[in-house]
């Protein structure tokens, strides 16, 4: 089971708005309303921003958003802001045995 | 507070075996779904193993199908992953982490343990 694909890097202005894909397969993101992301900051433990493609936990600021197309899914954050700079990682069920699997990570940049 | 705490890592030589615990508090252990989730230094997350809420079902990612073990004492609200034939791809931060649903299996997890270092190496 491969990682799904995220870009490396995305940076922003602070007050502006970003955009981070996570692309895989029918089988993972393609298949299943199951996508969800996480937030870390260096040395600590991930942060639940998104479940569901695009339901918030409660405590998650509404700057985050989550949606999907196809294979496709896609965290926006808006309004960018000085603590939102941090690793994140999506994360899809799949239908092979490995039945989770994560994306490639994208370090967002606040400039 | 709803936490979680990992511990039980540490060094170990390859083909060797290390048990992590993770002790849970602050909710009812018994009702959730469990999950380790473990990350190399400077690497992605990678999806480990889960186990149902009476440990009755267990699932686990093919690079550890055979070596690793994940169980549950819901006396003692701890969560296990027992770990044999360790090799040195298997180093790593090991997270447990509380699956979001409580009574089932969602596609999330919303509380994590702070992680504990494994490192296989001669």
């Amino acid at each position: 089971q491969s990682a799904l694909t995220q870009p490396a890097s995305v940076s922003g202005s602070p007050g502006q708005s970003i955009t981070i894909s996570c692309t895989g397969t029918s089988s993972d993101v393609g298949g299943y309303n199951y996508v969800s992301w996480y937030q870390q900051h260096p040395g600590k433990a991930p942060k639940l921003m998104i479940y569901d493609v695009s339901k918030r936990p409660s405590g998650v600021s509404n700057r985050f958003s989550g949606s999907k197309s196809g294979n496709t899914a896609s965290l926006t954050i808006s309004g960018l802001q000085a603590e939102d700079e941090a690793d994140y990682y999506c994360s899809s069920y799949t239908s092979s045995s490995t039945l989770y699997v994560f994306g490639t990570g994208t370090k967002v940049t606040v400039l | 507070e709803v936490q979680l705490v990992e511990s039980g890592g540490g060094l170990v030589q390859p083909g060797g075996s290390l048990r992590l615990s993770c002790a849970a508090s602050g909710f009812t252990f018994s009702s959730y779904w469990m999950h380790w989730v473990r990350q190399a230094p400077g690497k992605g997350l990678v999806w480990v193993s889960r186990i149902n809420s009476d440990g009755s079902s267990t699932s686990y990612a093919d690079s550890v199908k055979g070596r690793f073990t994940i169980s549950r004492d819901n006396a003692k609200n701890t969560l296990y992953l027992q770990m044999n034939s360790l090799r040195a791809e298997d180093t790593a931060v090991y997270y447990c982490a509380r699956d979001l649903l409580e009574g089932g299996s969602s596609d999330a997890f919303d509380i994590w343990g702070q992680g504990t270092m494994v490192t296989v190496s001669s």
